[in-house]
């Protein structure tokens, strides 16, 4: 299986705290996504950083990708109570000899609570 | 608004019947998944379509099909359901080969297989 990992399984801090999760893959990547559950429903797309970038910001987030340790993380900073939420990263791999197309591989996701 | 749409929201059917399940999407995507999602695994893919009539088998592809006859619809096949296949099902597409874009997700569908 090329399935990464998310570390930890399971985070619960107080709002106002920072938060922090990793990621590690196992192939060689076009980009890493990430993405939050909301519990029992579909995934949302949070952000996206390409294989040639080391740091991507957007709001609240902040992600970093280093390709030469597989591994990536998200920093959500002053979190709030509806940030409690399932985050999953995901990797795309781009188009291959056995797979015409951008596939996305999920890790097994961080649950993260924020305590009010 | 971008929509994926999955035709149930919960599903109880009987061991060993033939179960469909519907995706469609408003998008004009060329990609579509099929991922299951069970606690502690995470999203494992299933089946993947980069065009009509195209299909690829992802990491558990035993025990299901897919179709995809039309662009925008995109069905996985439960040819005999066991209760091993009680599980959440996520469809999701994205733009096609080649580029950098996010998966839209449908809100998924919960199947319990007695």
């Amino acid at each position: 299986s090329q399935q990464g990992e998310e570390d930890p399984q399971a985070l619960s801090i107080q709002e106002g705290e920072n938060a922090t999760m990793n990621c590690s893959y196992k192939t060689s990547i076009n980009n890493l996504q990430w993405y939050r559950q909301n519990s029992g429903r579909g995934l949302v797309h949070l952000i996206l950083i390409r294989s040639n970038e080391r740091e991507k910001h957007s709001g609240r987030l902040r992600v970093t990708l280093d390709t030469s340790k597989k591994s990536s993380s998200l920093l959500i900073t002053a979190s709030r109570a509806a940030d409690t939420a399932s985050y999953f990263c995901a990797t795309d791999a781009g188009p291959s000899i056995s797979s015409a197309t951008n596939k996305l591989i999920f890790g097994t996701g961080t649950l993260l609570a924020v305590q009010p | 608004d971008v929509k994926v749409t999955q035709s149930s929201r919960y599903l109880v059917k009987r061991t060993g019947e033939k179960v469909f399940l519907e995706c469609v999407q408003d998008m004009d995507h060329e990609n579509m998944f099929w991922y299951r999602q069970d606690p502690g695994l995470g999203l494992r893919l299933i089946y993947f379509s980069y065009d009509v009539k195209m299909k690829e088998k992802g990491d558990i592809p035993e025990g299901y099909s897919v179709s995809r006859e039309k662009k925008e619809r995109f069905s996985l096949i439960l040819e005999s359901a066991s209760t091993n296949q009680t599980s959440m099902y996520l469809c999701a597409s994205s733009l096609g080969e080649g580029r950098n874009t996010e998966a839209f997700f449908g809100q998924g569908t919960r199947l319990t297989v007695v």
